[in-house]
């Protein structure tokens, strides 16, 4: 199975900072990389698909890159909304594994 | 509005067996790979297993096979998920989620989950 190694487990911030959220797969998983958004209580949401496409609806301060085996997830300024949970999950082989998360804080 | 409705939830005895439901509405089920992704108590995600848009195909992690199946009737816009010899381990939300296209995306349309506990 592919193991997904999200860093850092949790993070604290401010509105209006920049964040980035780290995930590293056990083996080259090409572009297949999907970023969620958890809040407390309630399903995921998915925030970009395919490393780097933004889901329909969310807004463009988040953005995604990488390949092989190295993705970032980035927001450009945090809001007041974004404090969440996220998630990456490798959609290359199955079991279609998810990271560990990512707990977003308020500082 | 597209949505997916799970239901069918509850307290299981270790051993026990319980089936999960989830009903399609305003998109066109047939379309779909579905997913179902569980998350135990303050814990993380977990993919279960996902089943193709006619039932031919399934995957299934390590940690449910032979225990668990999947099916659907497209006919109802519904897919199911028997869990046999649940153990407590098995305690979480389950989410039916849908797959667009092919393993280059996400899961884009999640049910609100339903709670599975197990526990004598």
């Amino acid at each position: 199975d592919i193991q997904m190694t999200q860093s850092p487990s949790s993070l604290s911030a401010s509105v209006g900072d920049r964040v980035t959220i780290t995930c590293r797969a056990s083996q080259s998983i090409v572009s297949y990389l999907n970023w969620y958004q958890q809040k407390p209580g309630k399903a995921p949401k998915l925030l970009i698909y395919a490393t780097s496409s933004l889901q329909s609806g969310v807004p463009s301060r988040f953005s995604g890159s990488g390949s092989g085996t190295d993705f970032t997830l980035t927001v450009s300024s945090l809001q007041p909304e974004d404090f969440a949970t996220y998630y990456c999950q490798q959609s290359y082989s199955t079991p279609y594994t998810f990271g560990q998360g990512t707990k977003l804080g308020i500082k | 509005e597209v949505q997916l409705v799970e239901s069918g939830g509850g307290l299981v005895q270790p051993g026990g067996s319980l089936r999960l439901s989830c009903t399609a509405s305003e998109f066109r089920f047939i379309d779909y790979w579905m997913i179902w992704v569980r998350q135990a108590p303050g814990m993380g995600l977990e993919w279960v297993g996902s089943i193709k848009q006619d039932g031919s195909e399934k995957y299934y992690v390590d940690s449910v096979k032979g225990r668990f199946t999947f099916s659907r009737d497209n006919a109802k816009n519904s897919l199911y998920l028997q869990m046999n010899s649940l153990r407590a381990e098995d305690t979480a939300v389950y989410y039916c989620a849908r797959l667009p296209g092919g393993a280059g995306y996400g899961m884009d349309v999640w049910g609100q989950g339903t709670t599975v506990t197990v526990s004598s």
